[in-house]
């Protein structure tokens, strides 16, 4: 059974651009969660998606959104990039219906270098 | 929160020797815990997960430990090896199941001496 895939694993992007960023979940996982990590904040979650809805959001600006689409395939966009932006973007799939807590697993992630 | 800071907590133990790493949480209505070790340039990797109806559970190699009473989560890895070097994060999350996101506590850096 594949594991969460993200894509890309690495991308530089220049202050003020955007950046889309890929999340495949382990198949028939239908709660996709999106985190930020970086060495001052540490993880920080900022969305979760469930059958193409989102269900939650943690405090980040708008810039940051995120959809799903009815694969489960998930996206998370930043627009405006601030050199602040720089992270390391991880995916999180879990069967998780809402209604019990099941584990996440997460992908590789996406290392953003914004310059 | 439990946002991490600048510089990691570190253990370090001899190989094969024990490890316990501790976390606490001040969310009380927090339901759900899990433990995750991330190695150097990969995502957080599901190490064993606990229920607030439990105060223990075992998996291999590893215990997880829950004191609902101090808000208190432990991590015990026994015959640590040198791939259990890594950074150690605790998880948890209230009732609602999965809308709410996990926090995250600060990680530890485990060291496995030779």
């Amino acid at each position: 059974k594949a594991g969460v895939t993200q894509t890309p694993r690495y991308l530089i992007k220049t202050r003020g651009q955007q950046v889309t960023l890929s999340c495949s979940p382990i198949s028939g996982h239908r709660s996709v969660s999106w985190y930020q990590q970086t060495p001052g904040q540490g993880l920080q979650f900022l969305f979760e998606y469930f059958s193409e809805t989102q269900r939650n959001k943690g405090n980040f600006p708008g810039r940051f959104s995120g959809r799903q689409f009815s694969n489960s395939r998930s996206e998370m966009n930043v627009s405006t990039l601030e050199l602040g932006d720089s992270a390391l973007y991880l995916c999180a799939s879990s069967s998780n219906t809402g209604l019990v807590n099941t584990e996440a697993f997460f992908g590789q992630g996406t290392r953003l270098t914004v310059v | 929160g439990e946002s991490v800071g600048l510089h990691l907590p570190t253990l370090s133990v001899q190989e094969g020797d024990n490890s316990i790493i501790n976390c606490a949480y001040s969310n009380s209505a927090s339901d759900y815990f899990i433990w995750y070790k991330q190695e150097s340039g990969k995502g957080p990797q599901f190490i064993i997960d606990i229920r607030s109806n439990m105060d223990k559970r075992q998996g291999q190699r590893v215990t997880v430990l829950l004191n609902k009473t101090v808000k208190h989560l432990s991590l015990q890895i026994a015959a640590t090896q040198p791939g259990d070097s890594a950074v150690y994060f605790c998880a948890f999350r209230p009732p609602r199941g999965g809308a709410d996101g996990l926090t995250f506590g600060k990680g530890t850096h485990l060291i496995i001496q030779p």
